[in-house]
C-alpha cells in the first residue's frame, strides 16, 4: 500500500513563510510524479503544482497563482516532498495534500496538513 | 481557466442511480481522455474511483462508471447505497503549464 504523510501546516502570518513536507518512499519518487492539491476550507479542489521523476528531469511546474512564491523540492536521502511557501497570502489557506500522479491520474493521497494564513 | 462545472448536488434513493454531470472546454475536457472522478467523504482525503475517463481502479466498485461526450464529462453510480454519500469532483489534464490540472467544483450527493 502506498503512503504519503503530510506534516508542517501551521497558523502563519500573511508575507510569512512555511514549509509542509510529505513523507513517501523511494519507490514512489522513481515511478510517480509528486504533486501538491489544496482545499480551502469549505470549498473544492486545486491543483498547486508538481515535481516530475528524475527519469522525466525532475523539474517542477506550479500553477499561476502560486507561481514565483511556492517550491517543490526533492529529498532523496529521506525520500521526502517538501513544499516551500513564501509570501503567503490569505487565500493560501487550505488542506494541502500530497498525490502521486501517473498519466494524468491523482491515484494515491496523503490524509493533509492544514496550514492557515491569518493575522 | 476556471474550474470544471458540476451540479452543487445530487440525490437519489438508495438502489436509484445517479448521474453527475462535469462541463468543460475544448481546452481540456474535449481535448484529453486524462478525466478522472474522486469521492471525498467529510474530513477524508479524496479517493480514485474513475480514471480515464471510464476506467476503475482495483478496489473500485462496479457500481460507479464514467463516460465523456464532447466537452462533458459524467459519473454514474447505479445501486446508490448510504456509503456513497459524500462530495465528488471531476478532473481534467489541460496541458496548460499555468494550471496544468483543472478541477470540478464539486458535487455533493445524497442518499435519501
Amino acid at each position: 500500500e502506498v503512503h504519503l504523510v503530510e506534516s508542517g501546516g501551521t497558523l502563519v502570518k500573511p508575507g510569512g513563510s512555511l514549509r509542509v513536507s510529505c513523507a513517501t518512499s523511494t519507490f514512489l519518487f522513481s515511478n510517480f510524479y509528486i504533486n501538491w492539491v489544496r482545499q480551502a476550507p469549505g470549498k473544492g479542489l486545486e491543483w498547486v503544482g508538481l515535481v516530475k521523476t528524475t527519469f522525466h528531469g525532475g523539474t517542477t511546474e506550479y500553477a499561476a497563482p502560486v507561481k514565483g512564491r511556492f517550491t517543490i523540492s526533492r529529498d532523496f536521502s529521506k525520500d521526502t516532498v517538501y513544499l516551500d511557501m513564501s509570501n503567503v497570502k490569505t487565500e493560501d489557506t487550505a488542506v494541502y495534500y500530497c498525490v502521486t500522479e501517473k498519466s494524468g491520474t491523482f491515484d494515491n493521497w496523503g490524509q493533509g496538513t492544514l496550514v492557515t494564513v491569518s493575522s | 481557466q476556471s474550474a470544471l462545472t458540476q451540479p452543487a448536488s445530487v440525490s437519489g434513493s438508495a438502489g436509484q442511480s445517479i448521474t453527475i454531470s462535469c462541463s468543460g472546454t475544448t481546452g481540456d475536457v474535449g481535448r484529453y481522455n486524462y478525466v478522472s472522478w474522486y469521492q471525498q467523504h467529510p474530513g477524508k482525503a479524496p479517493r480514485l474511483i474513475i480514471y480515464d475517463v471510464n476506467n476503475r481502479p482495483s478496489g473500485v466498485s462496479s457500481r460507479f462508471s464514467g463516460t465523456k461526450s464532447g466537452n462533458a464529462a459524467s459519473l454514474t453510480i447505479t445501486g446508490l447505497q448510504a456509503e456513497d454519500e459524500a462530495d465528488y469532483y471531476c478532473s481534467s489534464y489541460t496541458g496548460d503549464i499555468t494550471r496544468l490540472y483543472v478541477f470540478g467544483t464539486g458535487t455533493q450527493v445524497a442518499v435519501l
